[in-house]
């Protein structure tokens, strides 16, 4: 069964900090994962990423891709309250459906 | 340029009726698909929809639930006879035309039903 897994579940940390969220996956015909950031709304896209070791970076956001080991990481450097959120990551398959397989999710909270 | 409209944003049903949701993608963006998120769940793809079209709905329920994305109008989810397990909130997201960009889905505010 494809699967996408997220970790950790929930994470405080106070203004400034630097936090590492992650995302692994169980997904046939992986074609590219997918970043959101999601407040009490809309979840935001964040980052696309399909090739393995290239950084996509916005800010104080970074992300990378192993395709190999079958997982990615989101930094969040030098955060503030707003960076308090819900991170989502997804997957999508090479197929024409698509269809995004989501993680549960990484709820963070920044304290100032 | 507005993003994804979804409305209404909150609705409450009582057992037994039905609901009806509308999205209404990005402009120039033609293909749109319907998640539901349970409370303390990830979101759950249920179908994607291209104009008059429905390409994937391995993620619907077999009954009860219906969706459509008419030549003129918005993308409606529609569930009949509601029941308290579909209390959730659903979103809706849609992406351009070109294959390239597929998967780069943007996503509305959702709407959170309410079965009582």
């Amino acid at each position: 069964e494809d699967k996408v897994v997220q970790s950790p579940l929930s994470l405080v940390v106070h203004e400034g900090d630097t936090v590492t969220l992650n995302c692994s996956y169980e997904v046939t015909n992986f074609r590219s994962l997918l970043w959101y950031k999601q407040e009490k709304k809309a979840p935001t896209f964040l980052f696309m990423l399909t090739s393995s070791g290239i950084e996509k970076k916005s800010g104080r956001l970074s992300s990378i891709l192993d395709k190999k080991e079958l997982f990615s990481i989101l930094n969040i450097t030098a955060t503030q309250t707003g960076d308090s959120a819900v991170y989502l990551c997804a997957v999508g398959q090479a197929s024409n459906t698509g269809k995004l397989i989501f993680g549960q999710g990484t709820t963070l909270q920044v304290k100032p | 340029n507005a993003g994804v409209m979804q409305n209404p944003r909150h609705l409450v049903r009582r057992r037994g009726q039905e609901a009806r949701l509308r999205c209404s993608p990005m402009k120039g963006h033609s293909h749109v698909y319907w998640y539901r998120q349970l409370p303390e769940e990830g979101l759950k793809f249920m179908v994607y929809l291209q104009k008059e079209n429905i390409i994937d709905e391995s993620g619907m329920p077999k009954e009860r639930f219906s969706a459509e994305f008419p030549k003129e109008g918005p993308s409606i989810l529609r569930i009949q006879q509601v029941v308290r397990g579909d209390s959730a909130a659903y979103f809706c997201a849609s992406s351009p035309v070109t294959s390239g960009s597929m998967y780069t889905q943007y996503f509305g505010p959702g709407t959170r039903l309410t079965v009582l």
